[in-house]
């Protein structure tokens, strides 16, 4: 089984600041991870994901997670963040067998930009 | 391009009455469907799934159940709501573990 835990439940930052929000994972198998953003009172939006090869995956809105095996992590960063990007972000992970594709997410972590 | 229909938005309900919530997925065949509840300020609880019509997995005993009578529906009912089944559910879908999910945007249940 696979576990995933999120660092810090609240990180506040100031506008343009930069920001990183930690996930480790815990797994006896090989994994792919993901990153899900969720602004309030709406579902969950993929913000990127790593399957394989290079350990550092752009994805939307300007964010990037670096994959570390040794470390078991993938954080997320932005060099520069802004007040749109106030929301709840979660990690998950799912593993090559799977069964029925399913992810364990994380409790989340709750980004508050301030200006 | 593949969708996914969530309805109603809320939901307020009295204690004791029945619940049906539906989702629908358009632009794909056979996902993987799944229903989650998000509690207030907490992490995500996965309910039940289904990687097929008729087929349902559940992951933890509740007052709730589900149905897939269809390939792109999934439906989560109640016969007697409680309070404790107050939240925001989300239903979602993926081809396979390296897809992602990709949600709904969820219906928020008061239970009173």
């Amino acid at each position: 089984a696979q576990s995933v835990t999120q660092l810090d439940s609240q990180v506040p930052v100031f506008e343009e600041a930069p920001v990183e929000l930690r996930c480790n994972y815990s797994s006896s198998v090989s994994v792919y991870l993901f990153w899900y953003v969720q602004y309030p009172n709406q579902g969950l939006q993929l913000l990127l994901k790593y399957l394989s090869g290079s350990t550092l995956v752009k994805g939307i809105n300007g964010f990037e997670a670096e994959f570390n095996k040794s470390q078991t992590s993938f954080h997320l960063r932005k060099p520069s963040v802004h007040i749109s990007d106030t929301a709840e972000y979660f990690c998950a992970v799912s593993t090559y067998n799977t069964n029925a594709g399913k992810s364990t997410f994380g409790d989340g972590t709750t980004l508050t930009v301030k200006p | 391009s593949q969708t996914i229909h969530q309805w109603p938005a809320t939901l307020v309900q009295p204690v004791g009455s029945p619940l049906s919530l539906e989702c629908t997925v358009e632009g794909t065949s056979n996902p993987n469907l799944y229903w989650y509840r998000q509690a207030a300020g907490r992490g995500l609880q996965l309910l039940f799934y289904s990687v097929g019509i008729g087929q349902i997995s559940s992951e933890v005993p509740q007052n709730l159940s589900a149905s897939r009578p269809q390939d792109r529906q999934f439906i989560l009912s109640s016969k007697k709501l409680l309070l404790s089944d107050s939240g925001f559910y989300l239903c979602a879908w993926s081809v396979h573990g390296a897809s992602g999910y990709t949600f709904g945007s969820g219906t928020r249940l008061t239970v009173v």
